[in-house]
This record gives C-alpha cells, sequence and structure tokens, in this order.
C-alpha cells in the first residue's frame, strides 16, 4: 500500500506568521485531502484536491497538488491560535486508481501556535 | 444535528477480555471505517464498510472484528485485546468513497489494555 510522509512532525510558530507543510508519496495519487484535528477531537476535512497543479483555497488555507502527482502542500497565512491542532494529508491506499474505501494518512504535523 | 457517536468515549480493560465499541451515524451513509491514531504513525485504516453486508480490511485489521448488519450502526468487536491494542479509536462514515464525499468523524474512543 501507499505510504504518505508529512514534513515537517511538529512547528511552533508566533501568531500572525505563515505556516507551510507537505506530503510526499512514492507512488502517484489521483487526490489528495487535507484534514484537520483539534485537540480531542476527531479529524475534520479541510480541502480536496483532484487535479495535478489544482490550488485550492478555504479561508486562510491554501492546498495545491503537486504537478509531479506524488506531493501535495498545505499552507496557512496569518495564523491564530484557534490553527493549533494536528494536519493531516490522506490519499487513496492504491497507487494511481481511486481508493473505493481504502484511506491512507500521513503521520501528522503537529502545529502549535504561540500568542 | 448530523453526526458519528461512538460509546464508550474511554475504556480501561484487561487483556483477553472481549469488548465492542460502538459507532452511530445519522445521517443514511452507506460508508463507514475505523481508524486507531498512536503517536507518529498518523490514522490507520483498520477496517471499512461500503454498506450493509459489505466489510473489508484496511491497514491493520489483525485483531479486530466488525460487522455491519444495519446502515447507522458499525460496531468494532476486539475478541481478545492485547496491551499492544492500546490506543485512540475513531469510528467515520461518509456518504460514498471518502475520497470524493466528505469523511465524518466521531469523537474517538480512548482505550487501554492493561
Amino acid at each position: 500500500g501507499q505510504q504518505l510522509n508529512q514534513s515537517p512532525q511538529s512547528m511552533f510558530i508566533q501568531e500572525g506568521e505563515d505556516v507551510s507543510m507537505n506530503c510526499t508519496s512514492s507512488s502517484i495519487f489521483n487526490t489528495w485531502l487535507w484534514y484537520k484535528q483539534d485537540p480531542g477531537e476527531g479529524p475534520v476535512l479541510l480541502i480536496a484536491l483532484y487535479k495535478a497543479g489544482e490550488l485550492t483555497s478555504n479561508g486562510r488555507l491554501t492546498a495545491q497538488f503537486g504537478i509531479t502527482r506524488k506531493d501535495s502542500f498545505l499552507n496557512i497565512s496569518a495564523s491564530i491560535p484557534s490553527d493549533v491542532g494536528i494536519y493531516f494529508c490522506a490519499g487513496p491506499r492504491e497507487a494511481g486508481g481511486t481508493s473505493y474505501g481504502k484511506l491512507t494518512f500521513g503521520q501528522g504535523t503537529i502545529l502549535t501556535v504561540h500568542p | 444535528e448530523a453526526q458519528v457517536t461512538q460509546n464508550p468515549r474511554y475504556l480501561i480493560t484487561v487483556t483477553g477480555k472481549k469488548l465492542t465499541v460502538t459507532c452511530s451515524q445519522n445521517m443514511n451513509h452507506e460508508y463507514m471505517s475505523w481508524y486507531r491514531q498512536d503517536p507518529g504513525l498518523g490514522l490507520r485504516q483498520i477496517y471499512y464498510s461500503m454498506n450493509v453486508e459489505v466489510t473489508d480490511k484496511g491497514d491493520v485489521p489483525e485483531g479486530y472484528k466488525v460487522s455491519r448488519k444495519e446502515k447507522r450502526n458499525f460496531p468494532l468487536i476486539l475478541e481478545s485485546p492485547s496491551p499492544n491494542q492500546t490506543s485512540l479509536y475513531f469510528c467515520a462514515s461518509s456518504d460514498r468513497d471518502p475520497e470524493v464525499d466528505t469523511q465524518y468523524f466521531g469523537p474517538g474512543t480512548r482505550l487501554t489494555v492493561l
């Protein structure tokens, strides 16, 4: 199955700073999903990407589907304390195909925002 | 309110004592799934179900069983729990394939096996 590597594993930033994180795969993906997990909660879908090169925004969040189809990036602009949490990328477990229910997740990026 | 519920939220048990974690959704979703979350490993899929009576293995199915007799319920069964199954468990559901439809997660069940 697919393996997803997220970087960095953790980030400590000041409120107001911009944040960048990425996710890479050894194989081609057709879909990239980004989730956020607030402390003590289940993950929530932030952004879904379906086309190579696609750039999608959701408020202060912007995600991109890498041209090589083997990576994806998530940026957060002007961070605020409620951005704290774990950010996960996810994609289909079978290389190059649709998941038909099988999803694989990255290890997560832990974001801490200091006021 | 549309939601995924899990019970119990917290459970401490001993090795070998069978347990069931229930999961229920009120959104008439066809797809349901179980994940475990461990530090440094992210979320790993245990089992999933595309519809009633249809279940399939995820990445880490060993030591777990599931059933999908009704659309709304998807219980996770540990027949003989072991300490390596100590983890945070999440149930999730989506209208169809989570690759194309938003997947909604429950609040999690923290399980400790002594």
